[in-house]
């Protein structure tokens, strides 16, 4: 049964990075499929972040992707994501996910339970 | 790039069948065959419930599928139950992106 977990601070102040970390268990990531990253503000809709093969190859939503970086760690089997320069806007349950085996297909089938990303002074 | 266009609420009484719409253009819902539907309830995390816009993952009940006409793609659940009561969100390939729809609440009556 594949398991995604996130990690990360609760709490980052205005201007400052943040960095989140998706570990994967029961699937190794090197068996294929893109792995992603969905936020969604409190009260809102989804919002599409980012997306990689364990490969590196990565997909960015255009409106975010200034600001961030998606990595893979292939030996640790986790993921990660760096957002810089956050402003409370930022503030959001952040997912990570399991999508599809081609980027294209777009759909996530296994997702993370969500952690909460507050920015706040 | 703009979130794909949801109804914002739609409701049904037991054992009707409710249709959501989401609404995009020739450049993501309508240039592909790669729309996906989730649903969540509340304090949990989305679920897959349609893929490539009418195919079911394994554990979803037949009473849901899903289509596409145009730049228009559509959930119908039918014999509404109670544990429909939930958020639905529409979501689409948009060559080299990936694009949600706004979302829908679905009240059951």
């Amino acid at each position: 049964q594949v398991q995604l977990q996130e990690s990360g601070p609760g709490l980052v102040k205005p201007s400052e990075t943040v960095s989140l970390t998706c570990t994967v268990s029961g699937y190794s990531m090197t068996s294929g499929y893109y792995w992603g990253w969905i936020r969604q503000p409190p009260g809102k809709g989804l919002e599409w972040i980012a997306s990689i093969f364990h490969s590196g190859s990565t997909y960015y939503n255009p409106s975010l992707k200034s600001r961030v970086t998606i990595s893979v760690d292939t030996s640790k089997n986790h993921f990660s994501l760096r957002l810089n320069s956050v402003t409370a806007a930022d503030t959001a349950v952040y997912y990570c996910a399991r999508g599809s085996i081609g980027f294209w297909s777009a759909y996530f089938g296994y997702w993370g339970q969500g952690t909460l990303v507050t920015v706040s002074s | 790039q703009s979130a794909l266009t949801q109804p914002r609420s739609v409701s049904g009484s037991p054992g009707q069948s409710v249709t959501i719409s989401c609404t995009g253009t020739s450049s993501d819902v309508g240039g592909y065959n790669y729309v996906s539907w989730y649903q969540q309830h509340p304090g949990k995390a989305p679920k897959l419930m349609i893929y490539d816009v009418s195919k079911r993952p394994s554990g979803v009940p037949d009473r849901v599928s899903g289509s596409k006409s145009g730049n228009t793609a559509s959930l119908t659940i039918s014999g509404l139950q109670a544990e429909d009561e939930a958020d639905y969100y529409c979501c689409s390939y948009a060559g080299s992106y990936v694009v949600f729809g706004g979302g829908t609440k679905l009240t059951v009556l």
